[in-house]
């Protein structure tokens, strides 16, 4: 049974470039969530997916924009790339969003994206 | 506003020995989940231990344990019988408003442990 995978590994990208993330979930799940881990921090909430919508947003600018596909894989897209972007992005995933229960986050190993 | 508050940048330990990983928590709603996970320099986040804010015994999973105190808003994580491959980051984390059905965590700023031999 894979877990969570993420693509690539590692990206180098320039200043003002655009860069694409990629996150498929284990098998089951049909929640996403993306997270961003500065050096030395804790993750931050970016946005989470479900039923390929939006359903919540952490405090993070328009330049960070999602997608959530049939197969409930997802990107993450972000514009205009500065230099404070430079993290880890971390992707996890769990089986629902139902109220009253709390899903366990299984993540992904991460991609670090490094903006120069 | 919901925030995780973790004091600890870095612990030592042992091998075999027990350590508590100190973390409190700050939330103005009834109802939360609290989580612990391990990430190695891997960078992967290891789900370890769920405690929720109805639930009256504190949680166990194996060498972990989690010291839940509601009204000192702490949710302290004790590993017992300490072992080299212990040695990572360890984060809480909150989810609030578990009857919205949303999922999002916050997160504290970590600590990070190292077991000697």
């Amino acid at each position: 049974d894979a877990g969570v995978t993420q693509s690539p590994t590692h990206l180098i990208k320039t200043r003002g470039q655009q860069v694409t993330l990629r996150c498929s979930p284990k098998s089951g799940h049909d929640t996403v969530s993306w997270y961003q881990q500065a050096l030395g921090q804790g993750p931050q909430f970016i946005f989470q997916y479900y039923e390929e919508e939006e359903r919540q947003r952490g405090n993070f600018p328009d330049r960070f924009s999602g997608h959530q596909f049939p197969n409930y894989s997802s990107e993450l897209n972000v514009n205009a790339l500065l230099l404070g972007d430079s993290a880890l992005y971390l992707c996890a995933s769990s089986q629902g969003t139902h109220a009253g229960v709390s899903y366990e986050q299984y993540f992904g190993p991460g991609t670090r994206l490094t903006v120069t | 506003a919901q925030k995780i508050t973790q004091t600890q940048p870095g612990m030592f330990v042992q091998e075999k020995e027990a350590v508590t990983l100190d973390c409190t928590y700050d939330t103005s709603d009834q109802s939360y989940g609290l989580f612990w996970y391990k990430q190695p320099s891997s960078g992967e986040m290891i789900f370890l231990i769920y405690q929720g804010s109805y639930d009256e015994q504190n949680a166990t999973e194996g060498r972990y344990s989690l010291n839940f105190q509601k009204a000192r808003k702490s949710a302290n994580l004790v590993i017992s019988a300490s072992q080299l491959g212990d040695s990572a980051m360890y984060f809480c984390a909150m989810r609030e408003g578990v009857n919205t059905g949303f999922q999002k965590l916050v997160f504290g700023t970590g600590t990070r442990l190292l077991v000697s031999p």
